[in-house]
């Protein structure tokens, strides 16, 4: 399998359950990346990881808690949800040590939280 | 800290028509770009990116976008547009510090009448 996958694709959650995203990188890549997408809102940052050293935490709520165990896996734990957190969760990774490389995205989690 | 601007959040044009996305950067250096192309409930596709190496950067589908530092930006164009280029389209930009973090516009979703 080659690329960015992400699982699940769908998930439902209530506010007081406990769940993880996962996503896997086949390309190599140093860093990865979870991006929030939000009807009607623009792609947020949420954090970066570079060989497996968490680089940016762009303020978010502690709620979201990402793990990255090696350089092809990354997790996004999930706890006590509110429903403004229903969202399109995105996984992203890059070679990470030099500039002008792209970003390979996987499909996404479609994330609902009731 | 870099930006990007894209103006027109949505853009409807006539099947065969020509396309034009507009995206503005603000960088104090050259930066690094790209723009990305979204379907439904899916990832971020790479359409192109600018390195510094030619101005005018050819990329899949038939697209293409110049850089215009007078201006600061990454216009992406098609000659013909087809059915099937309707979709969101992002463009962003890469901060080539430590974090190697890409910051996206606020995207501009394009509909193609037939």
């Amino acid at each position: 399998e080659t690329g960015v996958t992400q699982t699940p694709r769908h998930l439902v959650m209530g506010m007081t359950n406990k769940k993880s995203l996962k996503c896997e990188q086949h390309l190599g890549h140093n860093a990865m990346y979870w991006y929030k997408q939000s009807a009607k809102k623009p792609l947020e940052l949420m954090f970066v990881y570079n060989f497996k050293e968490q680089t940016e935490n762009n303020s978010v709520p502690s709620r979201f808690s990402p793990e990255c165990p090696n350089s092809s896996h990354l997790f996004l734990h999930l706890h006590t949800l509110q429903p403004e957190d229903s969202a399109l969760y995105l996984c992203a990774s890059s070679q990470g040590r030099e500039g002008g490389t792209e970003a390979f995205f996987g499909q996404g989690t479609r994330l609902t939280v009731v | 800290a870099q930006s990007v601007t894209q103006l027109g959040s949505h853009v409807s044009v006539s099947e065969g028509a020509l396309v034009l996305l507009r995206c503005n950067y603000s960088s104090s250096v050259p930066p690094y770009l790209f723009w990305y192309v979204q379907y439904p409930n899916q990832g971020l596709q790479l359409l192109l990116k600018y390195t510094s190496a030619a101005t005018l950067v050819k990329g899949i589908n038939g697209f293409e976008a110049e850089f215009k530092k007078s201006e600061t930006s990454f216009h992406l164009t098609k000659p013909s547009a087809h059915m099937s280029d309707a979709a969101e389209y992002f463009c962003a930009v890469s901060e080539t510090s430590g974090t190697y973090k890409y910051i996206f516009g606020t995207g501009t979703r394009l509909k193609v009448l037939a």
